[in-house]
């Protein structure tokens, strides 16, 4: 159990369909993030959640769309994704504090998601 | 652009020996490096963390070494095991929260 909880597990959906990935943290955390894993490709940074706040977006294709309700729940709803959006999706939550970003990150075990 | 290299895709090793995974970065002046452990159908878990200002860092059976001189970083596993078997990550970060990850190096104990 590492204190963050993603559903689905797994997700096949096709080209013109709406979904959306859920994030829970337990951990009492101020920070949240969203990355995509591709098979042999290191873990890209998609958005970045401090206090509900966006911080970041990393150039994401708009195909994506990241919603933080409040600092225990992340979600990430997709719409008209592409084959190559196919990867693993995964959530992770630090307690950041200072502005300094060097906190652990915990991670969930992610989305797999299957574009057909 | 920041670049993060880990030694060989796969490593082997007997177990018992030491395991030596390396993390070369470029074109970054990091302030503190992260190690993770990732399994297969699993997120990473985080293993140890180092600054910059700090040389070497252990838990256990694990060792990080940190060169800021060299640009690089190495993770020991002494005493190794099967169950040490898995994707090692390491993960460059700044001020900023973000943190740049290598691709990773599979670890492959063998009994």
């Amino acid at each position: 159990e590492t204190g963050v909880t993603q559903t689905p597990r797994h997700l096949v959906m096709g080209m013109t369909n709406k979904k959306s990935l859920k994030c829970e943290q337990h951990l009492g955390h101020n920070a949240m993030y969203w990355y995509k894993q591709s098979a042999k490709k290191p873990l890209e940074l998609m958005f970045v959640y401090n206090f509900k706040e966006q911080t970041e977006n990393n150039s994401v294709p708009s195909r994506f769309s990241p919603e933080c309700p409040n600092s225990s729940h992340l979600f990430l709803h997709l719409h008209t994704l592409q084959p190559e959006d196919s990867a693993l999706y995964l959530c992770a939550s630090s307690q950041e504090s200072t502005g300094q970003g060097n906190q652990p990150q915990h991670f969930g075990d992610g989305t797999r998601l299957s574009i057909l | 652009s920041q670049k993060i290299e880990q030694n060989s895709e796969a490593l082997n090793i007997q177990e018992g020996k030491t395991a030596t995974l390396t993390c070369n970065y470029t074109n970054y002046s990091p302030a503190y490096l992260q190690w993770y452990r990732q399994d297969p159908g699993r997120g990473p878990v985080f293993l140890l963390l180092i600054r910059e200002n700090e040389k070497e860092k252990r838990k256990e059976r694990l060792k990080v070494t940190f060169d800021t001189t060299l640009k690089q970083s190495l993770f020991h596993i002494t005493a190794s095991q099967p169950a040490d078997s898995a994707t090692y990550l390491c993960a460059l970060g700044g001020s900023a929260r973000q943190l740049t990850f290598g691709s990773g190096t599979q670890l492959t104990v063998l009994p």
